[in-house]
């Protein structure tokens, strides 16, 4: 039961154009929602977050956007540069409880390319 | 600050074996939490500590297990490995509150052979 899915295993895009990833979940009781990256023999590193009670959040280059009824979220990379080349994962965590501690659930990640 | 760190960065072992890998969180951190990432199953939640207790679970068997150190450093135990738990296990560190981010340590590669 994937109830995180990155549905695109692979994005290509050219230096300086947008990149979009997007995530779709299927728990309603995830209200909050990061981003990763991730280069090859390194852990994720975190890139930005959103919580369910906001539907934009921005941080430079980066920009998260969510849509809680189609329970969609996804990041914008404006502009892409070569060195934004990694995995990217979607995470989300749960709602208030003692269970929803400490546990993120991850997508299967994107691998994005940027070609100079 | 310094990063999360987790030792050994490799390892390999042989079916039948046990192993105890090790994280020191942040400092300030008081949550650890372990994950195991494959190829298959993609990075998947294996439990968390929290001021030395096990605060939440994931769905894995009981050869996995793990304690947390007053000083917050964590270690995670595999008794009786099998050839499917070759995997890299990131730990992850944060504040202990629900929405504080978890940052990750660059993961210990575990072969079992």
């Amino acid at each position: 039961d994937q109830q995180v899915k990155q549905n695109s295993p692979s994005l290509s895009v050219q230096e300086g154009r947008i990149s979009i990833l997007n995530c779709d979940y299927t728990n309603s009781m995830f209200d909050y929602f990061l981003w990763y990256k991730k280069y090859p023999a390194e852990g994720p590193t975190f890139l930005i977050s959103i919580s369910s009670i906001k539907d934009k959040n921005e941080d430079g280059r980066f920009t998260v956007f969510l849509n809680k009824s189609a329970k969609h979220l996804s990041l914008h990379i404006v502009p892409s540069q070569p060195g934004d080349s990694a995995v990217y994962f979607c995470a989300a965590s749960g709602m208030a409880g003692g269970t929803s501690y400490g546990k993120l659930t991850f997508g299967q990640g994107t691998i994005l390319t940027v070609h100079p | 600050k310094a990063g999360v760190t987790q030792t050994p960065r490799y390892l390999i072992k042989t079916r039948g074996q046990q192993v105890t890998l090790s994280c020191s969180p942040i400092s300030g951190h008081r949550s650890v939490s372990w994950y195991q990432q494959t190829p298959g199953q993609g990075l998947q939640f294996l439990f968390e500590y929290f001021s030395e207790t096990q605060r939440n679970k994931g769905n894995f068997p009981g050869r996995f297990s793990g304690r947390q150190f007053s000083n917050s450093r964590s270690e995670m135990n595999v008794s009786t490995l099998e050839l499917g738990d070759s995997a890299l296990y990131l730990c992850a560190s944060s504040i202990g509150g629900r929405h504080d981010t978890q940052y990750f340590g660059p993961g210990t590669r575990l072969t079992v052979l």
